[in-house]
């Protein structure tokens, strides 16, 4: 049972344009939220995390959106970069369990010259 | 100055064999995990240990067995290796407080049972 979803499996954005990744989740349980990015043939990058207790974090071009209510977060990246061509995975632990991530299934992203 | 460093980067390997996968990290962590990536590119999460103790083990069969000598090492042993366990194999680490912190991964070892 996956209990969060990227429901997006790739996206192609134009470079200097905005990219926004979607991800929802069905625990009402995850009080923890993270990106991480990830280049072929290499291990997740960690990019950022929110809290529950936030509805927005920011770290220069990527900005984490949280909507509690709706089970959903999002990632922005602006402006797009080359360098941002990798999969994103939206991964969530919950607050009675420090030691598990539950992950999406990833999202490709493309930024075209 | 690696944070979380694993080898080996690749294990190719006949089915019936025996084989480990070392993981070590330098970030003063306390907790180290093991995750698989398979073929449809899901990460799951495999064993879980905190201070050298066994947190999670998340339905993995008894081939697999994890052993942390210290906290800045957590080695996976794989008994009788199996077809299915062809997949990717992450480790990774973090600071489990009341502040919740990342994890930090490894590079992937990348197992292929033939």
């Amino acid at each position: 049972d996956q209990q969060v979803k990227q429901n997006s499996p790739s996206l192609s954005v134009q470079e200097g344009r905005i990219s926004i990744l979607n991800c929802d989740y069905t625990n009402s349980m995850f009080d923890y939220f993270l990106w991480y990015k990830k280049y072929p043939a290499e291990g997740p990058t960690f990019l950022i995390s929110i809290s529950s207790i936030k509805d927005k974090n920011e770290d220069g071009r990527f900005t984490v959106f949280l909507n509690k209510s709706a089970k959903h977060l999002s990632l922005h990246i602006v402006p797009s970069q080359p360098g941002d061509s990798a999969v994103y995975f939206c991964a969530a632990s919950a607050l009675s369990n420090d030691y598990k991530l539950s992950f999406g299934a990833g999202t490709t992203v493309t930024v075209r010259a | 100055d690696t944070a979380v460093s694993q080898t080996p980067k690749y294990l190719v390997t006949q089915m019936g064999n025996d084989k480990s996968i070392k993981c070590e990290q330098n970030l003063g962590h306390d907790t180290m995990y093991w995750y698989k990536q398979d073929s449809k590119k899901f990460l799951k999460i495999m064993f879980s240990y905190n201070n050298k103790e066994l947190i999670i083990n998340e339905t993995v069969p008894n081939r697999f067995s994890p052993k942390s000598p210290d906290k800045a090492h957590l080695n996976l042993h794989i008994n009788s290796l199996e077809l299915g366990d062809s997949a990717v194999y992450f480790c990774a680490s973090s600071q489990v407080k009341r502040v919740k912190r990342p994890q930090y991964f490894g590079p992937g070892t990348r197992l292929l049972v033939l």
